[in-house]
């Protein structure tokens, strides 16, 4: 199975400064990398695919990058709505998907 | 746009069978397309876990870690379809979601909360 490590667990910040949050798999997964945003009471939502592609109604601000086991999601200028927890995920063949265990990204 | 809705038990007794329906609106399950219909879930505080997933085919995919316990199903006729999971305990509490794989889990339900206890 392919492990998802994710740093910071907490990320302290003000709106309107950036974020960087990493993920970091246990071995390879080429570009087959997700991030979700889950806010309190809510189902996650699909940010970024395949490393660096945003999801339909995505805002510019949320960019990612990175391949093989070393990927990042920035946020460039925090929102309020943007204070949630993000999780990494991989989508290896033949499946067994995995996620990380979260960045939670709070108000400073 | 497509929606889809969890439905089933809130509370399971310890070794019994945990079944959950997903209903999908919006879209045929059964329409041309590479999407797959799958289950997660999410204990509190932790990522959420990828339980499998279904075509509308029938054919399915398992976690290799639930596999022995997972039955995932589908009914086009009711745009549905299901998981069951057997010999529960404590462990199996979480929110259970169902959710469209488009590559990636484009599209989720809002979630339900199923709780192992006597």
């Amino acid at each position: 199975e392919i492990v998802l490590t994710q740093f910071p667990a907490t990320l302290s910040l003000s709106p309107g400064e950036s974020a960087t949050l990493s993920c970091r798999a246990s071995q390879s997964v080429g570009t087959y990398l997700a991030w979700y945003q889950q806010r309190p009471g809510q189902a996650p939502r699909l940010l970024i695919s395949d490393a660096s592609t945003r999801a339909t109604g995505i805002p510019a601000r949320f960019s990612g990058s990175g391949s093989g086991t070393d990927f990042t999601l920035t946020i460039s200028s925090l929102e309020p709505e943007d204070f949630a927890v993000y999780y990494c995920q991989q989508r290896n063949w033949p499946p067994s998907w995995t996620f990380g265990q979260g960045t939670k990204v709070e108000i400073k | 746009q497509v929606q889809l809705q969890e439905s089933g038990p809130g509370l399971v007794k310890p070794s019994q069978t945990l079944s959950l329906t997903c209903t999908v609106s919006g879209d045929a399950i059964s329409s041309p397309g590479a999407y797959y219909w799958s289950w997660l879930r999410q204990s509190p505080g932790k990522g959420p876990e990828w339980i499998g997933y279904i075509y509308h085919s029938g054919s399915t995919y398992r976690n290799p870690s639930l596999e022995s316990r997972v039955t995932i199903s589908v009914d086009t006729s009711k745009n549905q379809f299901s998981l069951k999971l057997t010999s529960v305990t404590a462990a199996d509490t979480a929110v259970y979601y169902c959710a469209r794989v488009n590559g990636y889990f484009d599209v989720w339900g809002q979630g339900t909360l199923v709780t192992v206890s006597s």
